[in-house]
C-alpha cells in the first residue's frame, strides 16, 4: 500500500531563516504530487504541483520554491522565511495516469515564524 | 474556472442527531467531487468521491454523498453522528489537466455535544 511522509512534523523558525520541508510517498511510481498550505481556520492554498522529476509549477508567487529531485520526494523550501508563511504545509500525492482524480495526504508540518 | 463554496462554517449536533453538510460548487464539464475529513493538527482523510454513475456514494465511517447535478450540490450526510465525527469538513470539485488539481471548498467545522 501506499504511504505518505512529513517532516518535520513541527516546526519554528525565525523571521529571515531558511525552510526545507520535505515529503516522500513509498509504495508507487511517478505521482503527481503538490504543497498546501492552510493558514489557521482557512481552507487549503494550493502552492505547488508536479507531474515529474524537475517538473514544477507555481500556483502562487511568493517567497517559497519547490523542487522534486527524484520520483517520489517533494522538497519545499524558503531562503528567507516571513512572518506570513506560518501555517500548516500539507503534502499530497495522487496517481498519474489514472481516471480517479483524489488526492491522498501526508500528516503535515506545523511551521511557525516568529 | 471551477469553483467550490461551503456555506456553513461552523455547525454543532447532538450526539446521535442526523447531519448534513452543504457544498455547492461550480464546474463547466462533468465534475469529479470528494469530500474529505481533517483531525486538529492531521493531514485530511478522504471520505467518498464521486466520479459518474449513482448519484449517491457511500463512503467510509457511515458518511454518503449526493450528486444532484440541478441544484449543482454534493451534500455531505450520516444518519447518527459520533463524538468521534467531530472536525472539520472539506469538499473538493477535481479540474481537468494532466495534473488533476482540486479546488478546495473553505471547511465547515462540526462540533458535537454529548
Amino acid at each position: 500500500s501506499q504511504t505518505i511522509h512529513q517532516w518535520p512534523a513541527t516546526l519554528v523558525q525565525p523571521v529571515g531563516s531558511p525552510l526545507s520541508l520535505e515529503c516522500t510517498v513509498e509504495g508507487t511510481s511517478n505521482p503527481n504530487l503538490y504543497w498546501y498550505r492552510q493558514a489557521a481556520g482557512r481552507g487549503l492554498q494550493l502552492l505547488f504541483y508536479s507531474v515529474g522529476i524537475g517538473q514544477i509549477s507555481s500556483e502562487v508567487p511568493q517567497n517559497l520554491s519547490a523542487s522534486r529531485p527524484q520520483d517520489r520526494q517533494f522538497i519545499l523550501s524558503s531562503k528567507k522565511l516571513l512572518l506570513s508563511d506560518s501555517g500548516f504545509y500539507l503534502c499530497a500525492w495522487s496517481p498519474q495516469g489514472h481516471l480517479s482524480y483524489e488526492q491522498y495526504f501526508g500528516p503535515g508540518t506545523r511551521l511557525t515564524v516568529t | 474556472a471551477q469553483s467550490v463554496t461551503q456555506p456553513d462554517i461552523h455547525i454543532t449536533v447532538s450526539e446521535g442527531a442526523s447531519l448534513e453538510l452543504r457544498c455547492n460548487y461550480s464546474y463547466g464539464a462533468t465534475p469529479y467531487l470528494f469530500w474529505y475529513v481533517q483531525s486538529p493538527g492531521q493531514g485530511l482523510q478522504l471520505l467518498l468521491k464521486y466520479f459518474s454513475g449513482d448519484t449517491l456514494v457511500q463512503g467510509i465511517k457511515g458518511f454518503e454523498a449526493e450528486f444532484k447535478r440541478s441544484q449543482s450540490s454534493f451534500n455531505l450526510r450520516k444518519p447518527s453522528v459520533h463524538w468521534s465525527d467531530a472536525a472539520e469538513y472539506f469538499c473538493a470539485v477535481g479540474a481537468y489537466g494532466s495534473a488533476r488539481q482540486l479546488t478546495f471548498g473553505s471547511g465547515t467545522q462540526l462540533t458535537v455535544l454529548p
